[in-house]
């Protein structure tokens, strides 16, 4: 069974902390992804990885970082985290589009609440 | 550009039909799919349609695409309880973008 895992579910967090958030998925797919998902704004695309070591920026980069040394392993980084990074994290991976579909699988979710 | 949009709420009966509807702009989609979020989880592919083709019917599942309009939808036969979860649609498209567009999620709440 594929999977993607998320190393926490619920994360507390101060203002001006630097957070970590980490994703590891076994289906050894080349992309990977973090998203943001807030009510009523669905889930909005911050960055994303096509390789190891490279990455691009989504549509809401400002902020975060992502780091990708291992094909299996996607971090974010949140350098200072402020009390409007305050959301639901989600991370998710997917294989190359050229082989057809493209869906993308998800893990459960990291709770963030900076305070 | 691409965008996705979803109305945001839809309430029903218990054993009624539930119609979720999406519109899409970009018109290089190649796959559509519709994933289900159940409360404090992740998203769940619940099924796919690939944009040549106009209906596709997965047990109690019904996806209907009009390309012409950019309109997906997705029917559930005989709603539980248990298909209460927020629903989105996403298109993935065929000019290297490799991350799937979701829309902003409806909310499907089955009353007893």
């Amino acid at each position: 069974d594929v999977k993607v895992t998320q190393s926490s579910r619920y994360l507390v967090k101060r203002t001006g902390e630097k957070v970590f958030l980490e994703c590891v998925q076994d289906m050894d797919h080349e992309n990977m992804f973090w998203y943001r998902q807030d009510p009523g704004l669905g889930l909005r695309l911050i960055y994303f990885s096509y390789d190891v070591k490279m990455k691009e920026k989504g549509d809401i980069p400002e902020g975060y970082s992502v780091s990708r040394e291992k094909k299996e392993r996607f971090s974010l980084i949140l350098e200072s985290a402020s009390t409007n990074q305050t959301s639901m994290y989600l991370c998710a991976s997917n294989t190359h589009p050229g082989s057809g579909r493209t869906e993308a699988f998800f893990g459960q979710g990291t709770r963030l609440t900076v305070v | 550009g691409e965008d996705v949009e979803q109305s945001l709420f839809l309430s029903v009966r218990e054993g009624d039909s539930s119609v979720i509807n999406c519109t899409y702009t970009d018109s290089s989609s190649t796959y559509l799919y519709w994933y289900k979020q159940e409360p404090g989880a992740g998203l769940q592919l619940l099924t796919y349609i690939f944009s040549n083709m106009d209906m596709k019917q997965d047990q109690r599942l019904t996806v209907l695409l009009n390309k012409k309009d950019k309109h997906l939808s997705l029917r559930i036969a005989d709603t539980q309880t248990g298909d209460s979860a927020i629903y989105f649609c996403a298109e993935s498209v065929d000019t290297g973008r490799r991350a799937l567009t979701f829309g902003s999620g409806t909310r499907l709440q089955v009353q007893p």
